[in-house]
């Protein structure tokens, strides 16, 4: 079946501009994960999403950072007034909800701030 | 603050070797632990998923062996092969309402033919 999808697979942006990123996760799939690789660093949780419950967003390094999931799949990563240490990849992962299941990441959306 | 360390950063071997990821973590209140392969340019894949009351697991030339206790998890990847060449990534599933990963930064892996 198809697996976790994001768009776009790449966005070159200004600095100081708003962007979006885009995930679609596995069908039927209740968790919902974003995370953000910078150069030379592992990979960071942002926010997690499961369900109809409210979103645990401890991971957003800061106000610009928001996110949002609509009818329980696709979800939205949007970063305002976008800075230079913003630029990084961007994933996205779905998992089935249950605290041991596998997580399953898409391919990502890589960002550059010019 | 969960903290995963991974050694070493990188590793090459000629085809054929048997070989040995290290990977630690600070605190042992983990729900499981994950393996990821990471090819350039490309998302994650999962290899292996060890829950917190297993010690290992096996997938092909794959084995996972977990240590929950002393903070420990290997991955033994036998008869290396060119296609094995990708960063392998080893994540810890907190005991949080999160129950997100916590990453290390991962082993460079190269197989030479």
């Amino acid at each position: 079946g198809a697996g976790v999808s994001q768009s776009p697979s790449n966005k070159v942006t200004e600095k100081g501009k708003d962007v979006e990123l885009r995930c679609d996760p596995i069908s039927g799939h209740t968790a919902l994960y974003w995370y953000r690789q910078s150069l030379g660093q592992g990979l960071e949780f942002l926010i997690y999403f499961q369900g109809n419950s409210a979103p645990d967003k401890s991971g957003l390094p800061s106000d610009r950072f928001s996110a949002e999931r609509t009818g329980g799949s696709v979800s939205t990563l949007t970063i305002q007034r976008t800075q230079q240490e913003d630029s990084a990849v961007y994933l996205c992962a779905s998992s089935s909800g249950f605290p041991t299941d596998t997580q399953y990441f898409g391919p990502g959306t890589r960002l550059t701030v010019l | 603050k969960q903290e995963v360390t991974q050694i070493p950063a990188a590793l090459s071997v000629p085809e054929g070797e048997n070989l040995v990821l290290n990977c630690s973590f600070t605190d042992s209140a983990i729900y499981n632990l994950q393996w990821f392969r990471q090819d350039p340019g490309k998302g994650l894949t999962s290899l292996l998923l060890i829950q917190s009351s297993q010690r290992e697991q096996t997938s092909g030339r794959l084995n996972a062996s977990l240590d929950k206790s002393s903070g420990r998890s290997t991955l033994y990847i036998a008869a290396s092969q060119p296609g094995d060449s990708a960063t392998y990534l080893c994540a810890v599933g907190g005991q949080t309402g999160a129950n997100n990963l916590f990453f290390g930064t991962g082993t460079r892996l190269t197989v030479i033919p």
